[in-house]
């Protein structure tokens, strides 16, 4: 089975300090992403990325960077949190060509920005 | 510039009883439409997926749901829930533009099935 795996379950952080989320997946896959959960809101796309050290933006790509050095693994980085990026934060990944649009979710992130 | 929306927020039913989730999508383009659920403290899983061809999608779970290209919608259902499909379920699109979209996905704001006993 296809597995992605994000480092950190629950963290709890203050506000101004750099936050990193991990997420390795283990099926050469070529696309990841990263996506933000609120009630209410759904899903909405921060980055993704198709290729090692590509990345393009997504929806709301504000205040958050990304960072793919090897195909496997796809960071989150929150230069400096702030209470607003209080979420749950989803990694995924996809195959390139006719299978990318079928994603493979990790089991979520859920920051808390104090 | 595509967009989707879940009708309900939230669906109570009774076990046994049916159960139609909807989703309505806009788009400028042809797209790829998905279903996926996501149970407590989990992430989504793929419930089912409409690529090309029959409008009638069968998914896990008992699951099914109908590609309605007039009506611009993907509703999801179920004849007989049972209590093991309490969970958030999100509709998702995926538009052709471009020829490729590197499985970007546009998600609705999810709707809570919860199903009482």
């Amino acid at each position: 089975d296809v597995k992605v795996t994000q480092s950190s379950r629950y963290l709890v952080k203050r506000t101004g300090e750099k936050v990193f989320l991990e997420c390795v997946q283990d099926m050469d896959h070529e696309n990841m992403f990263w996506y933000r959960q609120d009630p209410g809101l759904g899903l909405r796309l921060i980055y993704f990325s198709y290729d090692v050290k590509m990345k393009e933006k997504g929806d709301i790509p504000e205040g958050y960077s990304v960072s793919r050095e090897k195909k496997e693994r796809f960071s989150l980085i929150l230069e400096s949190a702030s209470t607003n990026q209080t979420s749950m934060y989803l990694c995924a990944s996809s195959p390139g060509g006719t299978g990318a649009n079928v994603l493979t979710f990790g089991a979520g992130s859920r920051l808390t920005v104090l | 510039a595509q967009s989707v929306t879940q009708l309900d927020s939230q669906v109570p039913v009774f076990e046994e009883a049916p159960v139609e989730l909807r989703c309505n999508y806009s788009s400028s383009v042809s797209v790829y439409l998905f279903w996926y659920v996501q149970y407590p403290n989990q992430g989504l899983q793929l419930l089912l997926k409409y690529l090309s061809g029959s409008t009638l999608v069968k998914g896990i779970n008992g699951f099914e749901a109908e590609f309605n290209k007039s009506q611009t919608s993907f509703h999801l259902r179920k004849p007989s829930v049972h209590i093991s499909d309490t969970a958030e379920y999100f509709c998702a699109v995926s538009d052709l533009a471009g020829g490729t979209s590197y499985g970007k996905l546009t998600f609705g704001q999810g709707t809570i099935l919860t199903v009482h006993p």
